[in-house]
């Protein structure tokens, strides 16, 4: 079964620097997705970014980038210029590509906060 | 609709009791996920649907937990005799693709 690990429950960022965020996983398979996910008060769970593992480059959207090391197990999340509406929990989600069941597993995640 | 709809948004239920939690998912999506997120927990897989049938149901915790998608849309995931453990939010998702997911709010379910 696969395992998806976030350390830190807690990250504190000044508005405009960056943060990473760390995220850890253990699987056997050596095909699958990742994803960040945020979580505001609104309790919805929101797409940041999505990678797939057989792409070798990092995937970016806008503001979040991913470092995705593969052979470490390793899938971190960079905010650039990070806004105070980026204050939520994210989660690190995995995602296998065999079998029938496309459920997403997710780390226990992390509690960003964004300082004015 | 335009996103996942879930209702009640919030439910206050007493030990003992019978609840349903329903998920109106996105038209046409025929991939429907329940999970169950506790207190500075991330979610926890409980059962997944393709169109009507439950293609996976390993992550319900025991029988007092049922869903069901009749008609290949809307969602019930019902809890019978309630305890205290049962309290959480409750999250619905669906999909298209089994790739793309789109989140509900959730039910946050307390049982006093």
């Amino acid at each position: 079964a696969q395992t998806v690990t976030q350390s830190q429950p807690e990250m504190s960022v000044q508005e405009a620097e960056t943060v990473t965020l760390s995220c850890t996983y253990d699987t056997s398979e050596s095909d699958y997705y990742l994803f960040w996910y945020k979580q505001p008060p609104s309790r919805q769970m929101i797409l940041v970014i999505r990678q797939e593992a057989y792409k070798q480059q990092n995937a970016t959207e806008n503001r979040f980038s991913v470092n995705f090391q593969k052979a470490a197990k390793s899938f971190s999340l960079k905010i650039s210029d990070s806004q105070l509406g980026d204050a939520a929990m994210y989660f690190c989600a995995y995602r296998s590509v065999t079998g029938a069941n496309s459920k997403l597993t997710f780390g226990k995640g992390i509690t960003l906060s964004v300082r004015p | 609709g335009a996103g996942v709809s879930q209702t009640p948004s919030n439910k206050v239920t007493e030990k003992g009791k019978y609840v349903e939690l329903r998920c109106d998912p996105i038209s046409g999506h025929t991939a429907l996920y329940w999970y169950r997120q506790s207190l500075g927990q991330g979610p926890e897989f409980l059962i997944y649907f393709q169109g009507t049938g439950a293609a996976d149901d390993s992550g319900l915790p025991n029988d007092r937990f049922f869903a069901v998608r009749p008609e290949g849309s809307v969602s019930t995931l019902k809890i019978q005799r309630t305890e205290r453990g049962d309290s959480a939010v409750y999250l619905c998702a669906s999909s298209s693709d089994g790739y793309g997911y789109t989140f509900g709010s959730g039910t946050r379910l307390t049982v006093v």
